[in-house]
């Protein structure tokens, strides 16, 4: 099983639409967990960490389900700007102590 | 304050030659990361280092590649004898190592190597 895993995607949606990203990972004494996002041609930037209470920034809702090791990240009335590769990421790995998933790639269209 | 900065921005390089990416991390940030990143693909770590203890070399793809942190803070990235698939998008992140906002890594804008 591979650390952290994600749909690659893409999704592809209407502006306006709720999408929502899964996310699961392998090792069950992570402690940290954020979504990055990540526009094209450009570096990874902080979306927003991910607390077991489950967080909400705006439009952007995060959970995480320990028990079943699994993050997600609700996206409501999307628009076109929110399209963009979204990395889930957690800690405790063996590398660099945080584990990047290969993202999943979201299209808001008109 | 100023972010994570980078030099070069872009890199275009002969096979075989050897070339040095430069990373400065933001100011008080213990520790520091290489990634690459391939046209397409996702963040393939390379190195971490943690304050002074000896780094993490674990993700480097051969003994071409090394890397170096001088003081806690700039980080050099070598690689030698360059080859075609070395051709990527090299990322450095640093960030605290505890304190409330330990572990959110904040990334530079890169490097894109092109080796000819």
């Amino acid at each position: 099983r591979k650390e952290v895993e994600q749909d690659p995607g893409p999704f592809n949606v209407p502006e306006g639409a709720t999408v929502a990203f899964n996310c699961t990972y392998s090792n069950s004494a992570s402690q940290s967990f954020f979504w990055y996002r990540q526009d094209c041609r450009k570096e990874p930037k902080l979306l927003m960490s991910v607390y077991s209470s489950g967080n909400e920034d705006g439009r952007f809702t995060a959970q995480l389900n320990r028990a079943s090791q699994y993050i997600s990240l609700l996206i409501r009335d999307s628009k076109l700007s929110d399209s963009a590769t979204y990395l889930c990421v957690v800690s405790g790995g063996s590398q660099g102590n945080l584990i990047f998933g290969k993202g999943t790639k979201l299209s808001v269209k008109p | 304050g100023a972010g994570v900065s980078q030099s070069p921005s872009n890199k275009v390089t002969e096979k075989g030659k050897d070339v040095e990416l430069r990373c400065d991390p933001i100011s008080g940030h213990t520790a520091l990361y290489w990634y690459r990143q391939s046209l397409g693909q996702g963040l393939e770590f390379l190195i971490y280092f943690q304050g002074n203890s000896a780094p993490d070399k674990s993700g480097l793809p051969s003994d071409r590649f090394s890397a170096e942190r001088t003081g806690g803070s700039v980080s050099t990235l070598t690689i030698q004898r360059t080859q075609q698939e070395d051709s990527a998008v090299y990322l450095c992140a640093s960030s605290y190592t505890s304190g409330r906002a330990s572990n959110i890594q904040y990334f530079g804008a890169g490097t894109r190597l092109s080796v000819l």
